[in-house]
């Protein structure tokens, strides 16, 4: 059965500082790795989804990297800001599955 | 605008009564799917559906029901609801475009349940 961490449970960081996110999965044969974002209260919010067969995704300030083979997965944000505390899920797709299995996430503080 | 969308955002309710939570998503997609968050638990599928008519469970789907009649609504039944079904459901879908596995996955806001 698929096992998603993320560690740490909880950052907090000043602003303007550039950050990672770490997400590890049990099992390699995944379809794709999201990353989503859950401010308070709110649903989620997609940020990134890397196929399995890329290494990387890029949007605005925001890097997710995927490595299969050892089971990882980064998110970089760069040059944090206020805005972007909220809490960061991934999730993995197994292959030739339907499920989706989370992690329990990060919940990320960017201070002032 | 393209969203999904679930009724009621928030509900309380007592041991036993039959209650039904609806999702519905304008985007044509072919893939819903229904996820409880817990404090400590994450997030955890309890059902999904590839299409219409096409169901299958995630990984905590006793004690709920689904039905997928029209490409656009996939409804979540809980035909005796306990305590221990107290959560924050989540809706969600995505296009599968002729693939295995979700793509990039659209949530609805929630529906917080209790259940006295």
């Amino acid at each position: 059965k698929q096992e998603v961490t993320q560690i740490p449970a909880a950052l907090s960081v000043p602003e303007g500082e550039n950050l990672v996110l770490n997400c590890s999965f049990t099992d390699s044969a995944i379809y794709n790795l999201q990353w989503f974002r859950q401010d308070p209260g709110k649903g989620l919010t997609s940020l990134l989804l890397i196929q399995s067969s890329q290494r990387e995704q890029t949007s605005g300030r925001l890097n997710a990297s995927l490595d299969k083979s050892s089971g990882r997965s980064t998110l970089y944000i760069a040059a944090s800001q206020p805005g972007d505390s909220a809490t960061y899920l991934c999730a993995v797709s197994g292959a030739g599955s339907y499920q989706l299995t989370f992690g329990k996430g990060t919940k990320l503080s960017v201070i002032p | 605008e393209a969203q999904v969308t679930q009724n009621p955002r928030y509900l309380i309710t007592v041991t036993g009564k039959k209650l039904t939570v609806t999702c519905s998503q304008n985007m044509n997609h072919e893939y819903m799917s229904w996820y409880r968050q817990d404090p400590g638990l994450g997030l955890r599928q309890i059902y999904y559906s590839m299409n219409v008519e096409v169901t299958d469970k995630g990984d905590v789907p006793e004690g709920y029901k689904v039905s997928r009649k029209e490409k656009r609504n996939f409804p979540l039944i809980l035909e005796s609801p306990s305590p221990n079904q107290t959560s924050l459901y989540f809706c969600a879908s995505s296009d599968l475009a002729g693939r295995s596995g979700a793509n990039v996955l659209t949530f609805g806001a929630g529906s917080r349940l209790t259940v006295l």
